[in-house]
């Protein structure tokens, strides 16, 4: 059982570059997040899908886009990458949203912009 | 604006030194409390939900309490294997149920 599985585990992009990161779910979790996580700060959140076909914004989603490919797969996408997007990102799955379940994550993908 | 910190930055302490972390949140209608260990280069995981303030959870050497104000993860007789870093985060009605996370306390256990 895998959980949360991400995709690539370290990338380096050049400014204007674009890139997809990819996450997968096999424990047939409603809800998936993207997050990112930078020094001395809490985790943020990015953007969330809710249930297969929904997708949100959350509190930094500027600069990114998400497709919620099927149940499994929620994708994160930067168009044009920037320096500030140099980060630790994460993606994370929940049973259900507002039932109060714990998130699960993976392992995360570390991001770094010249 | 619904907040959470968590005290200390670090710690550092003796296998066997007992302590105490702290997560205290502001927000308006907490639904749950959770704390998450994290590993370097890992994902962070969960390790408990607290609802209600009395509430308190136990695993191992780790036990986490609840007030109207704040968190306590407790760790008794700690081993160099519990260090990490000890993530909390809340959720609250008026946020639709998103997560609100602190910044973490990093935990070093010597030998």
């Amino acid at each position: 059982n895998a959980g949360v599985t991400q995709t690539p585990k370290f990338q380096v992009l050049k400014t204007g570059q674009s890139m997809t990161l990819q996450c997968a779910q096999d424990m047939n979790h409603n809800s998936m997040y993207w997050y990112r996580q930078d020094p001395g700060m809490g985790l943020r959140l990015i953007y969330y899908s809710a249930s297969e076909g929904t997708t949100d914004k959350g509190e930094v989603p500027n600069g990114y886009n998400v497709s919620r490919l099927n149940k499994r797969e929620f994708s994160l996408r930067l168009e044009s990458a920037a320096p500030s997007q140099t980060s630790v990102y994460f993606c994370a799955s929940e049973r259900r949203r507002g039932n109060n379940s714990p998130l699960h994550f993976g392992n995360g993908t570390r991001l770094t912009v010249t | 604006e619904d907040q959470v910190t968590q005290s200390p930055e670090a710690l550092r302490l003796q296998e066997g030194e007992s302590s105490s972390l702290n997560c205290s949140y502001t927000v308006s209608g907490l639904r749950g409390l959770f704390w998450y260990r994290q590993d370097p280069g890992k994902g962070p995981e969960f390790l408990f939900t607290l609802y209600s303030a009395g509430e308190e959870k136990e695993k191992e050497r780790l036990k986490a309490t609840l007030t109207k104000k704040e968190s306590f993860l407790h760790i008794t007789a700690p081993k160099p294997e519990d260090s990490a870093t000890y993530l909390c985060a809340v959720t609250a009605g008026n946020y639709g149920q998103n997560f609100v996370f602190g910044p973490g306390t990093r935990l070093s256990v010597l030998p």
